[in-house]
């Protein structure tokens, strides 16, 4: 009932963008994003729920496929504070909160 | 505002023995999860509490417990302690939720436990 993410690990430049996805096998009814740095706790980034729009935060945004329970977080001209593992948490229509197995991303200058 | 708050920070038990984890989340805030995060398993749900009441469960056996107080303050308390429990043990706090699941989680710096 984890949600799996895709990539596991992916290096980027300064400036590239980079998509992050994360599937559930079971129905959604809303999708979390966070991340966390090296040594430090998680951070919200934002929630999507069933039915919602497309969410965005500065130049990160999301996604939400609810007939193919997937998400898909947009991380476009990346830099260098994006570096971090990012985890999705998904709520499934049987009230169940679940995070992902979570996407190293680094940023190189 | 203050952010939540988990003491202590550093714990390094003994087989067999029980720990007790605290939790004091962001003034305001009603609804506290616990998690473990360990480098395999990744961040494991435990449970949520809301007004003192568990909403919701993990997959953990019946040695992770807690409870909730009137003030929101949290503790999180494992029994008879198994070197596999050695991990971070996050709180987080929530204003509000998207029915029982906490929306917007603020998550504390964690109490890193050890177990030898």
């Amino acid at each position: 009932q984890q949600p799996v993410q895709s990539p596991q690990a992916v290096i980027l430049r300064e400036g590239e963008d980079a998509v992050i996805n994360c599937s559930s096998s079971k129905a959604l009814y809303s999708v979390h994003w966070y991340r966390q740095k090296h040594g430090e706790a998680p951070v919200f980034l934002m929630i999507l729920l069933k039915g919602g729009e497309q969410k965005g935060h500065d130049k990160i945004s999301a996604s939400f496929n609810e007939k193919k329970q997937q998400s898909s977080l947009y991380l476009t001209a990346s830099q260098l504070s994006y570096s971090g593992t990012y985890f999705c948490g998904t709520e499934n229509t049987g009230n169940q909160f679940y995070f992902g197995t979570g996407t190293s991303l680094t940023v190189i200058p | 505002k203050a952010g939540v708050t988990q003491t202590p920070r550093y714990l390094i038990k003994t087989r067999g023995q029980q720990v007790t984890l605290s939790c004091s989340p962001i003034s305001g805030h009603r609804s506290v999860s616990w998690y473990q995060q360990t480098p395999g398993q990744g961040l494991q749900f435990l449970f949520e509490y809301f007004s003192e009441t568990q909403r919701n469960k993990g997959n953990f056996p019946g040695r992770f417990s807690g409870r909730q107080f009137s003030n929101s303050r949290s503790e999180m308390n494992v029994s008879t302690l198994e070197l596999g429990d050695s991990a971070l043990y996050l709180c987080a706090s929530s204003p509000t939720t998207t029915g029982t699941v906490p929306y917007e989680q603020y998550f504390g710096p964690g109490t890193r436990l050890t177990v030898t």
